[in-house]
């Protein structure tokens, strides 16, 4: 069964350092990868996604992040965090894709905290 | 564009009170998904619908019922609303992989509904 894992609860970086959000996934086939954001008391925002293709994704808001399929992970990346990107971090990965089920599991979340 | 709406964005309830909440989206969208949001738990599918007149429980779907009651639009109903069901309640909806040009299964979120049962 598809699963994903996001070791850190919360995070806290100083504004202006760089940030690398850790996520890895259970899948058998290539895997749909996504990173979503939640800003306090708000729906999720897509950040970037992974289907195939080129390992390195861009996304909005300055954000990358790497698929790694020896390492099954997709860690999210970024290299000058501002004090806006406080929120909380979803990864998730599509799951059966070659049926009629079109639902994303995903991680538990990361907590980021940004320091002035 | 609207894009998902979830109403209403606040509620509480007493135990064994019934309510639905409504979810429409504007994206001509397959599939709707119900997710419940918990802290430390992250998102977890309720239940979905691949696409219209179809409906099947997802992870914790115990508890609740849905209806698709058209394309647009997929109702979560509370019959007799628990403790336990305390919770932000997510709608989403996607078009499958395969379906469109670059249509890569992202789902898009509502602002959410938050429940208090008391």
């Amino acid at each position: 069964a598809q699963s994903v894992t996001q070791p850190d609860i919360h995070i806290t970086v100083s504004e202006g350092a760089s940030l690398e959000l850790r996520c890895n996934y259970s899948y058998g086939a290539t895997p749909y990868l996504f990173w979503y954001v939640q800003s306090p008391g708000q729906g999720l925002q897509l950040l970037l996604k992974y289907f195939s293709g080129d390992t390195l994704v861009q996304g909005i808001k300055g954000f990358e992040a790497e698929f790694k399929r020896s390492q099954s992970s997709f860690n999210l990346r970024k290299p000058s965090v501002h004090w806006s990107d406080a929120a909380e971090y979803f990864c998730a990965v599509g799951a059966n894709y070659g049926g009629s089920q079109g639902n994303l599991i995903f991680g538990k979340g990361t907590k980021l905290s940004v320091k002035p | 564009n609207a894009g998902v709406t979830q109403t209403p964005k606040f509620q509480v309830l007493k135990t064994g009170q019934s309510m639905t909440l409504q979810c429409a989206q504007d994206m001509n969208h397959n599939s709707m998904y119900w997710y419940r949001q918990d802290p430390g738990m992250g998102l977890r599918l309720i239940y979905y619908s691949a696409s219209e007149g179809t409906t099947d429980k997802g992870e914790v779907p115990n508890g609740y019922n849905v209806s698709r009651l058209n394309k647009r639009e997929f109702s979560l109903r509370l019959e007799s609303a628990a403790p336990s069901q305390t919770s932000v309640y997510f709608c989403a909806s996607s078009v499958l992989p395969g379906q469109g040009i670059l249509n890569t299964g992202e789902l898009f979120f509502g602002e959410g509904s938050r429940l208090t049962v008391l």
